[in-house]
């Protein structure tokens, strides 16, 4: 079973500064993708960045980037430049894309970020 | 706005009441889901709905039943629930269905904060 864990449950950083959250997963599979959401205090779960395993290269979105470590199975999620609208819960999250469980998606348990003006 | 609204956005009822939750998507998506977000627990899958037919039940209580009368509505029928089935429960749904739903974005509803007395 797939599983992923985030092991900070909550992480601080200044505005301006740039903070980097963890996640590893556990898979049997060789290609995929992973997923970072994030949870603002409004509660509506918005994609933040999302990376193909098969892909090298590590996926950027604007201030938000991956480091994505396949052999260590690492799905690191960096905010350069945070900025006050950045405070929320992020989750890392795997989908199952085989056998029946189309979309279904395993998340971790979550990291709150304070972001301090 | 991620096009996925709920409704109602706060329920309240007691253990012997029956209630439905609905969510309804804009986006033409294929796949519906439900989540259950309870405090300090990580996001669970509830169901999957893949082209209006159910292909993931995580061995959900019977209290708890699902409905997809079409491809962009799908509620969830609440009876006879615990007080501990109270969470935040979410509606989601990505673009393609079927095996190439676990490669897609989800799209979050905002989510129904329900409390059972």
């Amino acid at each position: 079973a797939q599983t992923v864990t985030q092991s900070q449950p909550e992480m601080s950083v200044q505005e301006a500064e740039t903070v980097t959250l963890s996640c590893t997963y556990d898979t049997s599979e060789s290609d995929y993708y992973l997923f970072w959401y994030k949870q603002p205090p409004s509660r509506q779960m918005i994609l933040v960045i999302r990376q193909e395993a098969y892909k090298q290269q590590n996926a950027t979105e604007n201030r938000f980037s991956v480091n994505f470590q396949k052999a260590a199975k690492s799905f690191s999620l960096k905010i350069s430049d945070s900025q006050l609208g950045d405070a929320a819960m992020y989750f890392c999250a795997y989908p199952n894309a085989g056998g029946t469980s189309y979309g279904k998606l395993t998340f971790g348990q979550g990291t709150i970020l304070t972001v301090h003006p | 706005e991620t096009g996925v609204t709920q409704t109602p956005r706060h329920l309240v009822m007691g253990m012997t009441n029956k209630k439905s939750l609905k969510c309804e998507q804009h986006l033409g998506h294929n796949a519906m889901y439900w989540y259950k977000q309870s405090a300090k627990k990580p996001l669970e899958l509830m169901f999957v709905y893949n082209f209006k037919e159910q292909t993931e039940n995580n061995s959900v209580p019977s209290r708890f039943s699902p409905e997809c009368p079409n491809s962009s509505h799908l509620f969830l029928h609440l009876h006879t629930l615990q007080p501990e089935d109270s969470a935040l429960y979410l509606c989601a749904s990505s673009p393609r269905g079927g095996t190439s739903a676990g490669t897609d974005t989800q799209y979050f509803g905002p989510g129904t904060r329900l409390t059972v007395l």
